[in-house]
């Protein structure tokens, strides 16, 4: 069956770190990849996405995230995290390519000023 | 972005009794709705498609008399956990679908049940 890991369950860091959070999938045929943020107390909003074209895709509040294809993931980045990063953040897979997600387990951010 | 609002936002019921949670599109038409439960410190799992007019889609497992969905209009989709126990006590999340092809999600309805 298809599924989403994402291994990093807490990570802190320091501000101005860099961020580099894991995602992986199993399936082998077209899908749609997402991070959504879940900051504390609020709904899930959406960073960035890819449906296709470029694998390098750039979200908003500096993010960014890679697809690799080869290697089932899509890992999202930030060269240097602020405070205000601390939230909780999900990747979501679209499985046949269409709007019914899967969802990791979820990474909580921690970021110490 | 597009919001999408869920009522109530927490609600405590005795066991038994029956519990409706709304969710609404308040700036866009959503022809598509889906429900999603979250258990603490777990995932988001999808319990059901809701498309307006027409009856909801359940994912494997989820019981479709105990989780009564209802889309009657392009802006709101209801979800009814009926005869609800305590194991149905958790977070349960709405989102819908905009023609452009984003998901907007609501706020999250907390039910506990005793």
């Amino acid at each position: 069956a298809q599924s989403v890991s994402q291994h990093n369950h807490h990570v802190i860091l320091s501000e101005a770190a860099s961020l580099e959070l894991g995602c992986n999938y199993s399936y082998g045929g077209t899908v749609n990849l997402f991070w959504y943020v879940q900051y504390p107390g609020q709904h899930l909003q959406l960073l960035l996405k890819y449906f296709s074209g470029d694998p390098l895709v750039k979200g908003i509040k500096g993010f960014e995230a890679e697809f690799i294809k080869s290697k089932f993931s899509f890992n999202l980045r930030k060269p240097s995290v602020q405070w205000s990063d601390t939230a909780e953040y999900f990747c979501a897979v679209g499985f046949f390519g269409n709007e019914k997600l899967t969802f990791g387990t979820g990474t909580r951010l921690t970021i110490i000023p | 972005g597009a919001v999408v609002s869920q009522h109530p936002s927490w609600v405590i019921c005795k066991s038994g009794t029956s519990v409706k949670i709304e969710c609404r599109s308040l700036d866009f038409q959503a022809t598509t709705m889906f429900w999603y439960r979250q258990f603490p410190k777990q995932s988001l799992m999808l319990m059901a498609t809701s498309n307006e007019g027409s009856k909801a889609t359940y994912e494997q497992g989820v019981e479709k008399d105990k989780f009564l969905i209802n889309h009657a209009s392009l802006t709101l989709s209801t979800l009814t956990v009926t005869s609800a126990h305590p194991e149905d006590s958790s977070f349960y999340i709405c989102s819908g679908l905009r023609n452009t092809g984003e998901l907007f999600f609501g706020e999250g309805s907390r039910l506990t049940v005793l």
